[in-house]
Order: C-alpha cells, then sequence, then structure tokens
C-alpha cells in the first residue's frame, strides 16, 4: 500500500460524458501528480501541483483539468470524453516539489 | 525539454541470470532518475533512485548506474526471478524544479 489513494478504481462511461477522478496523497506530502497510461504505453504526465497551486503541465488535453483542494486532495476533471480517453489514470505524490513519487493504484476509464 | 529513451523495449532471461535495462537523457541539468517496476494492471512502484552525486547504488539484488558524462543510466537485477516479470520505466528530472520524464519502459520476462 503506497498510502495514496485513488477513487474510483474504475469508470465505465459513454463519449460526450463528464467525469471526475479523486486523489488523496500520503500523509504529510504536498505535492501531486496526475498520469495518463494508455494500454501497452508509457506514463504521460498530465498535471502537477504543490500545496494547492498547479506547477507544471504535461500533455494535457484542453477537455481536461485539475485542481487541488486545501485539504491536498486532488481531482482530474475530464470532459466531452471522447473513445481515446480510455485509459489507466495515475495520481501521485511526493513530500516536497518533484521528490520521490509514489503513485495510488489508479483509475481505470473505459469509454463505451 | 527533456526526453528519455530506454532500451531493450522487451527483454527475455532465464531464470537465474542477469538482466539490464539502459536509459539515457537529454537534459545535462538532471539529476535525479528513478526507477519503477509495473506489474500487470497495478500501480508503478518505486524500486531504486540515484542522484547525480553518486555513480553506483545498490539494493539486494537490484543496482543503478550512473554515468552523467555519456548521459545514460542503467538498471541491473541479478538472479533473476519468475516475480521479477514486469514492466520496468525508468526517468529523469531536476529534482525540485522539473516533473519526472518517463521512458518508454521494458517488458521483462524471466523464464523459469
Amino acid at each position: 500500500d503506497s498510502g495514496v489513494t485513488q477513487t474510483p478504481k474504475h469508470l465505465i462511461t459513454a463519449t460526450g460524458q463528464r467525469v471526475t477522478l479523486r486523489c488523496s496523497p500520503r500523509s504529510g506530502d504536498l505535492s501531486v501528480y496526475w498520469y495518463q497510461q494508455s494500454l501497452d504505453q508509457g506514463l504521460q504526465f498530465l498535471i502537477q501541483y504543490y500545496n494547492g497551486e498547479e506547477r507544471a503541465k504535461g500533455n494535457i488535453l484542453e477537455r481536461f483539468s485539475a485542481q487541488q483542494f486545501p485539504d491536498l486532495h486532488s481531482e482530474l476533471n475530464l470532459s466531452s470524453l471522447e473513445l481515446g480517453d480510455s485509459a489507466l489514470y495515475f495520481c501521485a505524490s511526493g513530500t516536497g516539489e518533484n521528490q520521490p513519487q509514489h503513485f495510488g493504484d489508479g483509475t481505470r476509464l473505459s469509454i463505451l | 525539454g527533456e526526453n528519455v529513451e530506454q532500451h531493450p523495449s522487451t527483454l527475455s532471461v532465464q531464470e537465474g541470470d542477469s538482466a539490464v535495462i539502459k536509459c539515457t537523457y537529454s537534459d545535462s541539468a538532471s539529476n535525479y532518475f528513478p526507477w519503477y517496476k509495473q506489474e500487470l494492471g497495478k500501480r508503478p512502484q518505486l524500486i531504486i533512485d540515484i542522484r547525480s552525486n553518486v555513480g553506483e547504488k545498490k539494493d539486494q539484488r537490484i543496482a543503478v548506474t550512473l554515468n552523467k558524462t555519456a548521459k545514460h543510466f542503467s538498471l541491473h537485477i541479478t538472479e533473476t526471478q519468475p516475480e521479477d516479470s514486469a514492466v520496468y520505466f525508468c526517468a529523469a528530472s531536476i529534482e525540485g524544479n522539473t516533473p519526472l520524464v518517463f521512458g518508454k519502459g521494458t517488458r521483462l520476462s524471466v523464464i523459469a
């Protein structure tokens, strides 16, 4: 158990819909990172938050957005979903900015 | 920005043999290099990391070497066991500054 909690574990929805993925970092960790992993693909960095503020953006689509709340949990919002958005979405947390990252178990998103 | 190349993409070894996975990075300012192991359908797990102030680090059967001049680092697994079978990812970053950039992964199969 990494201490990083992601909910839900699985999500099935239809094209055009909107979903919210949630992440609670390990106790004491201030940084949260979101990654997308498509089938047989590597880990694509989406976005990073540190203590409530956006720190870095990667290959995140405009249809996607995220935020980190005062209690340090984070949410990733995916809208106007397309078939190609089907993937595993991982959240990771770290103690500071870009310190060792520990991953949650992921949310598997399936778009039908 | 940083670019990480990882080779080979697949690797099969006999149980008990050694396995070596190599990564190269492009940004000479990068100073933090972790390795993650991902079993099928599970989260990436940090197995070892190295910082640029050292050239080698060992943890039981796992070792990582770093050549800053050549900008490459390698993962060495000795006495491989079937449970070592997984996808291994290398990554690089400027610690405290930039997000991790991951290689595309190496699928290691250990044949009993």
